[in-house]
């Protein structure tokens, strides 16, 4: 069965650099999450979208913005990059607001 | 703002034996989903709670919700080395932003 994919799976960025991570959901779901996870630590829920349209916002820093294309392809665009945005970054897709389906994560460094 | 609590943090136990992991919210939930997630790897859906006192299984994992709609818990029995990983839950109250609890480290020793 076909899973939630993105892109890239590993990327290395400079302080203050730009990152723009990619996310393919499940087909035909509608729902896509991103999600932040530093090492020991739970997911935190950044942002989602339903529909193409922003469904709810969390803990998404200034510097992150996100948006769902028609093909409902999402991308999380990082900008002046910390030291501390360093973190498996996942991305997950759900038919509304059933069981999301989480895929294999974008681990992102930044030196 | 929203918080889900879990405990415990880690959880020793020996093949066979049983395991139960807690979590309670700041504020009632509408739904709480439980997630396995493995050593390097990405968090798995295991099951979602939506009625008040609701229990559900599958095979040795028994899950439970609240009857206020604002603890859960996740026990499996007999514990195998399968079983190892972390276990969250992650709460929602309505909309679509999901608050995952710190997780419970599960080590099984054979």
């Amino acid at each position: 069965a076909a899973g939630v994919i993105q892109s890239p799976r590993h990327l290395i960025k400079e302080k203050r650099e730009t990152a723009t991570l990619k996310c393919y959901p499940i087909p035909r779901h509608d729902t896509v999450y991103w999600y932040q996870q530093g090492p020991g630590q739970d997911p935190q829920f950044l942002i989602s979208f339903y529909e193409k349209m922003q469904s709810d916002k969390g803990s998404i820093p200034d510097r992150f913005s996100a948006q769902q294309f028609s093909d409902y392809h999402s991308e999380l665009n990082m900008s002046s990059l910390e030291l501390g945005d360093s973190a498996l970054y996942f991305c997950a897709s759900s038919l509304g607001k059933a069981e999301q389906y989480f895929g294999p994560g974008t681990r992102l460094t930044v030196t | 703002g929203q918080q889900v609590m879990q405990i415990p943090q880690y959880q020793h136990v020996q093949e066979g034996e049983d395991f139960t992991t807690y979590c309670n919210s700041s504020t009632t939930l509408s739904n709480i989903q439980w997630y396995k997630q493995r050593p390097g790897g990405h968090p798995v859906f295991l099951i979602q709670l939506v009625k008040s006192g609701e229990v559900k299984k599958q095979k040795r994992l028994t899950f439970q919700f609240g009857e206020a709609k604002k603890n859960s818990s996740l026990h499996i029995t007999a514990t195998q080395t399968t079983d190892v990983g972390t276990y969250f839950c992650a709460g929602n109250t309505g909309g679509f932003k999901t608050i995952f609890g710190a997780g419970t480290r599960l080590f099984v020793k054979a």
